[in-house]
């Protein structure tokens, strides 16, 4: 069965500053994606990054970025600059290329962003 | 940019009463989702539908569920007598062949 850890419940982090939120992954498939998604108060599911496993580039969006270890299957989120505006619920999620590509989502990180 | 709509944003009913969850996914998508999360927790999956019918399911969706694409638009999810339990946020999500989902907004049912 695939499965998504994320280990750190709550974390907090200064305006700013940067911070690493964790994410661990468990599957037998060699193709797929993975997501950092933000969840606000509204509880909408913004897309923040993705990585496709064949890529051994680190993907980057602005302020956020990835460190994928497909070995290790690790896929951590790094928030630089960390502004006010981030502090919400972030979900990873593995997304399988086959069968019904259906979305394997983490237990969340609340991200707190202190001013 | 195209995007999956659900409506409504917030339901709130009646324990035993039947519901009707709507999405329009993005127009030339063909597989479509529905996902639960109950408050404080993760996201799940319950159900996936493809040429009309269900390629997949969670032991989540059991017989009070059902999915439905009525027209050639809508895809709806029907809770046929709600418990407390059911109350969470429901998503929808679409995708083409190949593609990664664009997942909806929401909707916020509540039971009572």
């Amino acid at each position: 069965a695939q499965t998504v850890t994320q280990s750190q419940p709550e974390m907090s982090v200064q305006e700013a500053e940067t911070v690493t939120l964790s994410c661990t992954y468990d599957t037998s498939e060699n193709n797929y994606y993975l997501f950092w998604y933000k969840q606000p108060p509204s509880r909408q599911m913004i897309l923040v990054i993705r990585q496709e496993a064949y890529k051994q580039q680190n993907a980057t969006e602005n302020r956020f970025s990835v460190n994928f270890q497909k070995a290790a299957k690790s896929f951590s989120l790094k928030i630089s600059d960390s502004q006010l505006g981030d502090t919400a619920m972030y979900f990873c999620a593995f997304m399988p290329t086959s069968g019904t590509y259906k979305y394997i989502f983490g237990t969340g990180t609340r991200l707190k962003v202190l001013a | 940019e195209p995007e999956v709509t659900q409506t409504p944003s917030h339901q709130v009913t009646q324990m035993g009463q039947e519901v009707i969850l709507r999405c329009v996914p993005i127009s030339n998508h063909l597989y479509f989702y529905w996902y639960r999360q109950i408050l404080g927790q993760k996201v799940e999956f319950l159900v996936s539908f493809y040429n009309n019918e269900i390629s997949e399911k969670s032991e989540i969706f059991d017989d009070q569920f059902s999915v439905e694409r009525p027209d050639g638009s809508n895809f709806t999810l029907k809770i046929r007598s709600t418990k407390l339990e059911d109350s969470a946020m429901y998503f929808c999500a679409s995708r083409v062949s190949g593609g990664l989902a664009f997942f909806g907004q929401g909707t916020r049912l509540t039971v009572v």
